[in-house]
């Protein structure tokens, strides 16, 4: 079974641009979740999809944002970049809600110049 | 406030010998505690998974435990070998919906 694929796996940009990142779970899997680490913050929760839903999501301003489509696919979507959106965005996906492990993606790595 | 806390100081530990990592957390009752390891440029890869009425969980050199009293989960890694070398995570859910919150994580170097 394939693992959890994130696209692009590195990516620069400038601050004030938008970016948009892709994640495909394992198949099977319904819930996809992002994370975002940071040397200093560690890895924080963005938010969760489960069936196109967001159901949780994470202390992040607006500007971070995300969809999930009917294969469960996800995207994350950053706009107005700053400076401080540098950082491994990971996806992971699980099978279920609640009390399942989660299957992380080897990430996005977001430069923001 | 919520805290989750791991030894952010490295573990060096010769090979063979047993490696024991601590993760202590405040302000949280969680249902489930999960373990994962984290290597450089990669994603975190689940380890073990412990719920709230067990005690104890192994998996091969893997053991973990988890004192809700204490509010802290062990997690032993026997027999350590160089490759065990890595960051190791520690983290809860605090609603059960699949929003992990991590430790900061503790790196385990393991000399031959």
């Amino acid at each position: 079974k394939a693992g959890v694929t994130q696209t692009p796996r590195y990516l620069i940009k400038t601050r004030g641009q938008q970016v948009t990142l892709s994640c495909s779970p394992i198949s099977g899997h319904r819930s996809v979740s992002w994370y975002q680490q940071t040397p200093g913050q560690g890895l924080q929760f963005l938010f969760e999809y489960f069936s196109e839903t967001q159901r949780n999501k994470g202390n992040f301003p607006g500007r971070f944002s995300g969809r999930q489509f009917s294969n469960s696919r996800s995207e994350m979507n950053v706009s107005t970049l700053e400076l401080g959106d540098s950082a491994l965005y990971l996806c992971a996906s699980s099978l279920e809600s609640a009390i399942y492990e989660q299957y992380f993606g080897p990430g996005t790595r977001l430069t923001v110049t | 406030s919520q805290k989750i806390e791991q030894n952010s100081e490295a573990l060096n530990i010769q090979e063979g010998k047993t490696a024991t990592l601590t993760c202590n957390y405040t302000n949280y009752s969680p249902a489930y505690l999960q373990w994962y390891r984290q290597d450089p440029g990669r994603g975190p890869v689940f380890l073990l998974l412990i719920r709230e009425n067990e005690k104890e969980k192994r998996k091969e050199r893997l053991k973990v435990t988890f004192d809700t009293t204490l509010k802290q989960s062990l997690f032993h890694i026997t027999a350590s070998q160089p490759a065990d070398s890595a960051t190791y995570l520690c983290a809860l859910d605090p609603n059960a919906g699949n929003m992990l919150t991590f430790g900061g994580g503790t790196r385990l170097m393991v000399k031959p």
